[in-house]
Order: C-alpha cells, then sequence, then structure tokens
C-alpha cells in the first residue's frame, strides 16, 4: 500500500496570503489526486496531477487559485493563493495504485487550514 | 444532480444491530465501486471494493445493482468502533483515466 505524507498538516493563516501544501508518496505513482473537505461535506475533486502535464482542474477551480506542481513521480505541490476565509477547509492529497488488477486509492493525512 | 447520493443520517444503532446503507449513482459509465470509512478528523480509509457479484468481509457485505445504479453497505453485530463516516465512492473512465467520485457520506453511530 502507498504511504503518503503531507505538509504542513495544519496552518492558520491571514487573508490575502498563499500557501503551498506537499504531498510525497513513498512510490511511484502517476496519477496524484488533490481534494478539499469542507467541515461536514465530503470530498470534492480539486485537480488530477499527471508527471510531465498539465494538472486538470474540475469545475469551479482554476489554476490560478490553486496552482498544482508534480515534478516527479513522488511528489506535487498545491497552492492555494490569496486565501479567504471560504478557502478554510482540509486539503487532501490522494493516489490510486493497481495491484493484481484490482485498484485502491490512498490518502494523505490531510492538510488543515484556518484562514483568518 | 450530484453524480453520487447518500443519506447522510446519522444512522443511530444499538450495538449488536443490523444496518444497512445505500448510495445511487448517475453516471452509467461508472467502471468501479467502493467503500470508504472515516473516522473524525482522519483521512479515508477503503473498507471494501465492490464487485457485480457482491461480495462480504467479515461482518461486511456489499452489493451492486449496475441496473438500478446503486451498491449497498451491510454491516452486521454492529460494534461501536463500527462508528465513523461511511464514504460511497464511484470511478468512471474518462479522459483516459478513472476519476473517483464521493459521496458526500453516511454517518453512523453505534451506541452500548
Amino acid at each position: 500500500s502507498a504511504v503518503i505524507s503531507q505538509k504542513p498538516s495544519r496552518d492558520i493563516c491571514q487573508r490575502g496570503t498563499s500557501l503551498t501544501i506537499q504531498c510525497q508518496v513513498d512510490s511511484q505513482v502517476t496519477m496524484m489526486f488533490w481534494y478539499r473537505q469542507q467541515p461536514g461535506q465530503s470530498l470534492t475533486l480539486i485537480a488530477t496531477a499527471n508527471q510531465g502535464s498539465e494538472a486538470t482542474y474540475e469545475s469551479g477551480f482554476v489554476i490560478d487559485k490553486f496552482p498544482i506542481s508534480r515534478p516527479n513521480l513522488t511528489f506535487s505541490t498545491l497552492t492555494v493563493s490569496n486565501m479567504s476565509p471560504e478557502d478554510s477547509s482540509i486539503y487532501l492529497c490522494s493516489v490510486i495504485q493497481r495491484d493484481r488488477g484490482r485498484s485502491e486509492q490512498f490518502f494523505g493525512p490531510g492538510t488543515r487550514l484556518t484562514v483568518l | 444532480r450530484k453524480e453520487v447520493e447518500q443519506d447522510p443520517g446519522p444512522f443511530n444503532v444499538p450495538e449488536g444491530a443490523t444496518v444497512a446503507f445505500n448510495c445511487t449513482y448517475s453516471n452509467s459509465a461508472s467502471q468501479s465501486f467502493f467503500w470508504y470509512r472515516q473516522d473524525c478528523r482522519k483521512e479515508p480509509k477503503l473498507l471494501m471494493s465492490v464487485y457485480s457479484s457482491g461480495n462480504e468481509d467479515g461482518r461486511f457485505t456489499a452489493q451492486l445493482n449496475r441496473a438500478s445504479q446503486y451498491i449497498s453497505l451491510l454491516i452486521r453485530d454492529s460494534k461501536l468502533s463500527d462508528s465513523a463516516t461511511y464514504l460511497c465512492v464511484v470511478n468512471f473512465w474518462a479522459g483516459g483515466s478513472y476519476i473517483p467520485t464521493f459521496g458526500r457520506g453516511t454517518s453512523l453511530i453505534v451506541h452500548p
């Protein structure tokens, strides 16, 4: 199974600033996903990050607000730019691994962001 | 219309009870199906995959009905430790990759 770490685990930020979240996986994976989970809500996919290409953003999310880097097959960053209180959420990095024809999605522990 | 729908609950049941959750999905191109468990302030973790033939893992049974586009999770002999949010996940193939779509989760509270 994939082991995923995220930094920071939590942060409190002022509005208008930006925060970059790092995601490190212990194995090489093709696709990495970034999710947001607001209190009491399910996970909302922000974007899919493939190594060597531009990230694919879901409806309602744009690159200027959530720029993503994917420099290699084990690492990705998500930046939350020009933050507002509405960006307060848990941000989760995720990968899908396939083994013997079966796939499983693994998640990082999440980054808990509070914007004042 | 939301692509994956679940009753948010909470389902409040006594220990030893049997409880069932349903999840419906709207995308008929959906390829694979899962139940995840999420504990408070933790990341989701895979509980079980859902296969067309249905599958059982101890006290947990998952079923898939492609014709009606729903999946179910049955928990028998509930334990206090089963208290959590159960997320239905549907993957569909689009643009050359699997896109995982989550339901909003069903909250289960098992009480003594």
